[in-house]
């Protein structure tokens, strides 16, 4: 079993549509990532917190350490929001730094 | 200004050579990462790098090597490429690797493809 778990594997919205994307991980993290991978590959980097809720304009992402589980939602979904999301835990131990990735959500936004 | 980037974009070579990937960034970031996406596009991490030391290096063969000649460049060094390399390689920077609350920037990446 991964570390980091993502659900969906894969999302298909309508334009408009609210989503969310789940992460569940399993090891001890200073933070967690997400990032989006564009259908060229660029990969950009949305968020990284360690607690609470963060948000970017259309884009938020919240956090229970306590439940080990993080979450993206994006509210009035749009077809340029097609991507791949992956959710990463950054994790303390031996490799402090490390990133553990999900194997990502594919989203696709019908218009 | 490119913050991260990666030459060359595409390489395709024959099993065997011997081939370098360049990584450079603009941020004056301590520490640079190398990762790899199989073609799952499952991302691992390979190296990082903070000050010309190698602080991560997770079990990949030793025929990869990265080299660092200054902060802002860390090169990955493939020997005796196998057909299993081929993938996408992603080179990726933040400001140190200790603390907790460090964005990391990534590079464009570079499509390996063994034949």
């Amino acid at each position: 079993k991964n570390e980091v778990e993502q659900s969906p594997q894969n999302l298909t919205a309508q334009e408009g549509e609210f989503i969310t994307i789940n992460c569940s991980y399993s090891v001890g993290i200073s933070a967690l990532h997400w990032l989006q991978q564009h259908p060229g590959g660029g990969i950009v980097s949305l968020f990284m917190l360690s607690s609470g809720k963060k948000k970017h304009g259309r884009l938020i992402a919240t956090i229970n350490i306590q439940e080990k589980h993080s979450s993206l939602h994006i509210t009035a979904s749009h077809p340029r929001d097609s991507a791949v999301y992956i959710c990463s835990a950054r994790n303390y131990g031996l490799s402090q730094g490390n990133l553990i990735f999900g194997k990502g959500t594919k989203l696709s936004v019908k218009p | 200004d490119t913050a991260v980037s990666q030459t060359p974009k595409y390489l395709v070579t024959q099993m065997g050579n011997d081939k370098s990937i360049k990584c450079e960034q603009n941020l004056g970031h301590d520490t640079m990462y190398w990762y790899k996406q199989d073609s799952k596009k499952f991302l691992k991490i390979m190296f990082s790098y903070n000050n010309k030391e190698l602080i991560i290096n997770e079990t990949v063969p030793n025929r990869f090597s990265p080299k660092s000649p200054d902060k802002a460049h860390l090169n990955l060094h493939i020997n005796s490429l196998e057909l299993g390399d081929s993938a996408v390689y992603f080179c990726a920077s933040s400001q140190d690797s200790q603390g907790a609350y460090n964005e990391q920037f990534f590079g464009p990446g570079t499509r390996l493809t063994v034949l």
